[in-house]
Order: C-alpha cells, then sequence, then structure tokens
C-alpha cells in the first residue's frame, strides 16, 4: 500500500547551517513523484520541490534539495543556509501513476517534521 | 492575483448543526482537493473533483459532501453525520490532467471548532 514515514517529530537547525528532513516511502507503482511542501504557522501549504520516479538527477529548487535513493524509497529534503523564516512544518507526499496524467493526482501525505531555525 | 480563497478562516459550530465551508479558485483550474488535518497527522483527502459537475470519494468522505456546480466553486458541507468534524480544513486544486503540470496550490484552510 502507498505510505510515506517522516521519523522526525521536530528539528532544531542554527541559523545559516544546512538541515536534513528525511522521508521514506513504500509504493508498488513504477511511476510516481514525490512532493514536499512547507506549512508555516498561518497553515497555508506552500510546495517546495518536485522528484518524479524516473528523473535520472536530483531535484534543486535554490536552497532546496531533494536527495533521492530509489533503491532505498527515500526522498530526503536538504535545506541550505537555513533561515529563521524557514521554521515551520514540512510534510513529505507521493502521489502514484505519474505520467499518465497523474491518475486520480491524490496526494498522500506524511505526518511532518516541524523544524525550528534558531539564531 | 490569481489564487485559492478559503472561507470563513475560523468557523465554530454546534454539535448537530450542518455547516458549508467555501473554496473558490481563480487559477482556471480543472481539478480541485479538499484535505483534513489533525494535530500530529498529515493531511487526509476527503473528496475531489477533475470536472465541473463530477466528484469522487476520498479516503474519509463519511460524514462530508461536496458540490461542484461551477469550475470556480468546490464547497465542502460538513454534516452532522461526521462524528468528529474539529480539524483544519485545506482546499487545494490543480490544472487538468493533460496540462502536464503536477503542483496542488493550496489555499489558507479553515479551521472549524465543534463546541
Amino acid at each position: 500500500a502507498q505510505k510515506i514515514t517522516q521519523t522526525q517529530p521536530g528539528m532544531f537547525v542554527q541559523e545559516k547551517e544546512a538541515v536534513t528532513l528525511d522521508c521514506t516511502y513504500d509504493t508498488s507503482d513504477p511511476s510516481y513523484g514525490l512532493f514536499w511542501y512547507k506549512q508555516p504557522s498561518s497553515g497555508e501549504m506552500i510546495f517546495l520541490i518536485y522528484q518524479g520516479s524516473y528523473d535520472q538527477q536530483n531535484a534543486t529548487e535554490g536552497r532546496y534539495s531533494l536527495n533521492f535513493q530509489k533503491a532505498r524509497k527515500s526522498a530526503n529534503l536538504v535545506i541550505s543556509a537555513s533561515q529563521l523564516g524557514d521554521s515551520a512544518m514540512y510534510f513529505c507526499a507521493m502521489r502514484e501513476a505519474e505520467g499518465y496524467g497523474g491518475a486520480t493526482n491524490k496526494l498522500i501525505f506524511g505526518t511532518g517534521t516541524l523544524l525550528a531555525v534558531q539564531p | 492575483d490569481g489564487g485559492i480563497t478559503q472561507s470563513p478562516k475560523y468557523l465554530f459550530r454546534k454539535e448537530g448543526q450542518n455547516v458549508t465551508l467555501s473554496c473558490e479558485q481563480n487559477l482556471n483550474h480543472d481539478a480541485m482537493y479538499w484535505y483534513r488535518q489533525d494535530p500530529g497527522q498529515g493531511l487526509r483527502l476527503i473528496y475531489y473533483s477533475q470536472i465541473v459537475n463530477d466528484f469522487q470519494k476520498g479516503d474519509i468522505a463519511e460524514g462530508y459532501s461536496v458540490s461542484r456546480e461551477k469550475k470556480e466553486s468546490f464547497p465542502l458541507t460538513v454534516t452532522s453525520a461526521q462524528k468528529n468534524p474539529t480539524a483544519f480544513y485545506l482546499c487545494a486544486s490543480r490544472p487538468g490532467r493533460l496540462s502536464g503540470a503536477n503542483v496542488l496550490t493550496f489555499g489558507a484552510g479553515s479551521r472549524l471548532t465543534v463546541l
């Protein structure tokens, strides 16, 4: 069954340092997409980065990069040079049947990691 | 600016009452979704709609109802049959299946509290 696991309920990081948020997934579908979203205290979900299962290179978006290890079924988010504004909940999510128009487009979410950036 | 507007932001309801949460988007997106978020949990899918006048149940549809009469609007009704309705509700949308885009855009959410 499709499942996303985030084992870190909360993390601290010093400002300007890098931090890795863990995400493992389980699926039997060879075609899937992995997403990371940020949720600040305001509640809105903000899209950060996407990785397709057939993408050859790890995705990067500015200070965000996705460490995609397909054999281990992990998709860890790396935030470089942390800023105070990075303090938020971070969710990993997965969608199966990528490349087929997204099928039902259903996203399955993990339970999230609360990141606190300290000055 | 294009986006998704959810209202109300905060809502209180007495037990036994139905309540409707509004979701409007001006992104010209075909597909719309409702998710529920509880403390310490991720988002769970309630209902989704890929085209007007059509919608499907998600993983936790019991006690909820939706309609999709217009492309821009996807209201969610939390009925008295929903046994534990206190939660944060998020609406989302994305372009149609053939557009090639993959990303869900979310609204700011509605927080429902049952007294």
